[in-house]
């Protein structure tokens, strides 16, 4: 119920194409749905995030898109570059709930993502 | 602004020793998380806490792993006795207090254990 399963586990595009990273969710009740980024050594950033009230989300070349009847959402790069290259990880949480579950993010397994120049 | 601190970076120990580790949270920061990422995988929730008082620690493994933040600040992550399964990198993170609800975690850049 409270897994995110994220796919694909590795990915190779060329510079200036679009990277497609899929996550898809069981529990109903996830409310908010973060993409990380992380670099080696480093620890995970946020890099664009969405609530199910919309089904997609833009900022720059990042766009999320979110399906709330299939239950899954998208991370799409466009014009990916090499500074990309990293691992990416969906999460999702329940920032609506009190108690135990607030702000609890349950990741997927990572996507490593290498763009060639 | 000073991000999320973490120390040591590294640590390398034999099975059965003890460890610890140390995070300091974004300032005014009520919330803070330690999460295990084994290599390879997504981070794992290891105990919430909210001020100095626990949230969340059901994924715990508590026979051997203890967590305190005792005066609502910094904390600590303690494992004792190491197993070999332990090898991962421990993250601290930190957010705003529950009424911002912004979501966003902020992460240190871990502490890698390696146990041999």
């Amino acid at each position: 119920q409270q897994q995110v399963k994220q796919s694909p586990q590795s990915l190779i595009v060329q510079k200036g194409g679009i990277s497609i990273i899929n996550c898809a969710y069981e529990n109903t009740a996830f409310d908010y749905f973060p993409w990380y980024q992380q670099f080696p050594g480093k620890g995970p950033a946020l890099l664009i995030a969405i609530r199910p009230d919309v089904s997609e989300k833009k900022e720059g070349r990042f766009t999320i898109s979110f399906n709330k009847s299939a239950k899954q959402f998208s991370l799409h790069i466009m014009d990916s570059q090499p500074g990309d290259s990293a691992t990416y990880f969906c999460a999702a949480s329940n920032l609506n709930a009190g108690g135990t579950s607030y702000g609890k993010l349950t990741f997927g397994q990572g996507t490593i993502l290498t763009v060639h120049p | 602004e000073a991000g999320v601190a973490q120390s040591p970076r590294y640590k390398i120990i034999e099975k059965r020793q003890s460890v610890a580790f140390w995070c300091n949270p974004i300032s005014g920061h009520a919330t803070l998380y330690w999460y295990q990422q084994i290599l390879g995988q997504g981070p794992k929730l290891l105990i919430q806490f909210q001020n100095n008082g626990v949230v969340d620690d059901s994924q715990l493994p508590k026979d051997r792993f203890s967590a305190e933040r005792l005066k609502g600040v910094d904390s600590t992550l303690k494992i004792q006795p190491a197993k070999l399964e332990d090898s991962a990198v421990y993250l601290c993170a930190s957010s705003f207090s529950v009424g911002q609800r912004t979501g966003e975690l902020f992460f240190g850049e871990g502490s890698r254990l390696t146990v041999l």
